[in-house]
């Protein structure tokens, strides 16, 4: 079975530029999730879809990270304009539900802000 | 709000020592537990899951129990290995869909 699919793997971009990530979840999976880890802590969700629609985005900073997921599959994490403090990994997960399905995690894209 | 908590956050030991790893969450309204393994650079890998309903779930040298009641669970590495050297961490699935994580505790299994 095909893991989660991330791409770029590394990202350097300066400050107020725009970066962008990509996500292909597990084959048949509902449920995706991005997360954004700073150095030393724990993932923070930005955003859950379950297909294509909006579950959770309290906590994207919408006036500067957007995200879609066209037709309930792939997804893409926009940022525009980086700042300094966006400098993190994104990690990109799916489950095949909400419930009690377990969650799988892609390799991740570091993304450096200079 | 799900708040979840790893204590300690830094843990090394000699090699062939049993882990002991903590999680406690606030809010016992949960689908799940899940932990999981972090190296440097990489994503997470899924090592345990266990439901609301189970006790505790093993795998190898791992065994993970909740008490959901108590909001905590424990994970715990027997006889560790070098190889064993990560950040581990724990994720809660609350009845509200979402899955909140721990800061984590990094593992150092000195040979």
């Amino acid at each position: 079975e095909a893991g989660v699919a991330q791409s770029p793997r590394y990202k350097i971009i300066e400050k107020r530029q725009s970066v962008a990530f990509w996500c292909n979840p597990i084959s048949g999976h509902a449920t995706l999730y991005w997360y954004q880890q700073i150095l030393g802590q724990g993932p923070k969700l930005l955003i859950q879809f379950q297909n294509n629609g909006v579950v959770d985005d309290s906590q994207l900073p919408k006036d500067r990270f957007s995200a879609e997921r066209l037709k309930g599959v792939d997804s893409t994490l926009k940022i525009q304009p980086a700042k300094l403090e966006d400098s993190a990994v994104y990690l990109c997960a799916s489950s095949l539900g909400q419930g009690p399905e377990r969650a799988f995690f892609g390799q991740g894209t570091r993304l450096t802000v200079v | 709000k799900q708040e979840v908590t790893q204590i300690p956050a830094a843990l090394s030991v000699p090699e062939g020592e049993n882990l002991v790893l903590n999680c406690s969450f606030t809010d016992s309204a949960i689908y799940n537990l899940q932990w999981f393994r972090q190296d440097p650079g990489k994503g997470l890998t899924s090592l345990l899951l266990i439901q609301s309903s189970q006790r505790e779930q093993t795998s190898g040298r791992l065994n993970a129990s909740l008490d959901k009641s108590s909001g905590r669970s424990t994970l715990y590495i027997a006889a560790s290995q070098p190889g064993d050297s990560a950040t581990y961490l724990c994720a809660v699935r609350s009845n509200d869909y979402k899955l909140s994580f721990g800061a984590g505790t990094t593992v150092t299994v000195r040979a």
